[in-house]
């Protein structure tokens, strides 16, 4: 069962642009959704996360967005640059229980 | 500090050859993860230990795959025998009890496994 659904396995950006990542997820019992970055030959090391009772979570350039009545939530990366370039994983966690998207391969273009 | 250290880093075996995983996570984590993630989606679990005790491992397919943490500290995955099937990278993590939910855990590079 998926219950956590990134629709968009690849997106493109333009340096300075900003990059928004969309991320779906079922089950309302989650109590925090984080977002993960990965590099090529890495595991996926943490970015940015909120809880389920936040609507926005500020840290940098990075933005997370979520809106509970649509079951969604979004990152935002602004301004984009090239090291920011990296498969995204969304993730929902609780009840000990962590469930990962499919990932969002990002390029941002210089 | 090391951080999550997983060995080997690749691993190609033929099919019906047995094969394992080792895992270090970091030191003082309680918590311990296997997962696996096949290509083009995302990590999914096999197995979580809170200490020496393996507390969920319903995803774990057990007529091939077994896992074990001695002592509560490292961690070693084993498959035997290995399918096609089984080519994928996996990941260990760790987390610390006192550690917020929203921080996540912390991964391992993982080992990338090709059954041929």
């Amino acid at each position: 069962d998926q219950q956590v659904k990134q629709n968009s396995p690849s997106l493109s950006v333009q340096e300075g642009r900003i990059s928004i990542l969309n991320c779906d997820y079922t089950n309302s019992m989650f109590d925090y959704f984080l977002w993960y970055k990965k590099y090529p030959a890495e595991g996926p090391t943490f970015l940015i996360s909120i809880s389920s009772i936040k609507d926005k979570n500020e840290d940098g350039r990075f933005t997370v967005f979520l809106n509970k009545s649509a079951k969604h939530l979004s990152l935002h990366i602004v301004p984009s640059q090239p090291g920011d370039s990296a498969v995204y994983f969304c993730a929902a966690s609780g009840n000990n229980d962590m469930r990962f998207g499919a990932g969002t391969r990002l390029t941002v273009k210089p | 500090e090391a951080g999550v250290v997983q060995s080997p880093r690749y691993k190609i075996i033929e099919k019906k050859q047995p094969v394992a995983f080792w895992c270090n996570p970091i030191s003082g984590h309680n918590t311990l993860y296997w997962y696996r993630q096949n290509l083009g989606q995302g990590p999914e679990l096999l197995i979580r230990y809170e200490n020496e005790e393996a507390v969920d491992d319903s995803q774990l397919p057990k007529d091939r795959f077994s896992a074990e943490r001695l002592k509560g500290v490292d961690s070693t995955l084993k498959i035997q025998p290995a399918e096609l099937g089984d080519s994928a990278v996996y990941l260990c993590a760790s987390s610390d009890r006192g550690t917020p939910a929203s921080e996540g855990y912390t991964f391992g590079s993982g080992t990338r496994l090709t059954v041929v």
